[in-house]
C-alpha cells in the first residue's frame, strides 16, 4: 500500500464549479500536511497548509481527518486557471523528518 | 516565498557520461536539501536528503554510488548523475527547508530536464 495515495482523475469540470479532492495516509507518525500545485513540467509550489481544525483560503478549504487519517481539498467556484495536478504531501515525523507525496490528482476546468 | 535556483534548467547528454545539478538556496540558508525525481505522469520521488556538511541519506533503491551528493554549504547543494544512461532521462527537482524546524515549508527549485541520449 503506498504511504500517500490519491485518485489520479483526471477530474473534468465546468468553470465555476466546485470539485473536492481526497488524500489518504498509512503512517500514523505523520504529522504535517500540505496541498501543493504543479502545473506542467514546472516544479510543484505550495497551495496551503492544513491545520487539524481545518482551514480556509479565498476559494480554497483544507480539511484534516486523523482518526481516518484523510485530508481533503475544496475548490469553489473553480476558474480556468486551476487546472493543474494537486499534489497532497505528507511529513512524517518518525526517527527522520521524511516528506512523501501523493501521486497527484489532474484536475482540468472547461469553459 | 524563498528562492531555490537550480542549474541547468535542461541538459542533453550522450550514455556514459556525467551530469552535475546545482541547487542553490539564493536569499535562506538551507540546513536541508532534497533531491527528487520525477517521470512523466507520476509523482515526485524523494531520492535523497542531504544535510549541509554531513552525508546525504539515500532512499531505498537509490544508488549513492550513481548519485552523488554533495551539500558543501548552506546554500549549495549539487547532484551528480554519474555514467548516466537513457532510464536516468527525467525531471530531477531540488528542494530547501530553512532553519531546524522540520515542518517548515520546502521550497522547489524549478527543475532541470535531463535526457541522457
Amino acid at each position: 500500500r503506498k504511504e500517500v495515495e490519491q485518485d489520479p482523475g483526471p477530474f473534468n469540470v465546468p468553470e465555476g464549479a466546485t470539485v473536492a479532492f481526497n488524500c489518504t495516509y498509512s503512517n500514523s507518525a505523520s504529522q504535517s500536511f500540505f496541498w501543493y500545485r504543479q502545473d506542467c513540467r514546472k516544479e510543484p509550489k505550495l497551495l496551503m497548509s492544513v491545520y487539524s481544525s481545518g482551514n480556509e483560503d479565498g476559494r480554497f478549504t483544507a480539511q484534516l481527518n486523523r482518526a481516518s487519517q484523510y485530508i481533503s481539498l475544496l475548490i469553489r467556484d473553480s476558474k480556468l486557471s486551476d487546472s493543474a495536478t494537486y499534489l497532497c504531501v505528507v511529513n512524517i515525523h518518525s526517527s527522520a523528518s521524511k516528506i512523501i507525496f501523493g501521486s497527484g490528482t489532474r484536475l482540468s476546468i472547461r469553459p | 516565498g524563498a528562492v531555490v535556483s537550480q542549474h541547468p534548467s535542461w541538459v542533453i547528454c550522450k550514455s556514459g557520461t556525467s551530469v552535475k545539478i546545482e541547487c542553490r538556496s539564493l536569499d535562506f540558508q538551507a540546513t536541508t536539501m532534497f533531491w527528487y525525481r520525477q517521470f512523466p505522469k507520476q509523482s515526485l520521488m524523494l531520492m535523497a536528503t542531504s544535510n549541509e556538511g554531513s552525508k546525504a541519506t539515500y532512499e531505498q533503491g537509490v544508488e549513492k554510488d550513481k548519485f552523488l551528493i554533495n551539500h558543501a554549504s548552506l546554500t549549495l547543494s549539487t547532484l551528480t548523475v554519474t555514467s548516466a544512461h537513457p532510464e536516468d532521462s527525467s525531471f530531477y527537482i531540488c528542494s530547501a527547508r530553512g532553519e531546524r524546524d522540520s515542518y517548515n515549508e520546502q521550497f522547489f527549485g524549478p527543475g532541470t530536464r535531463l535526457t541522457v541520449l
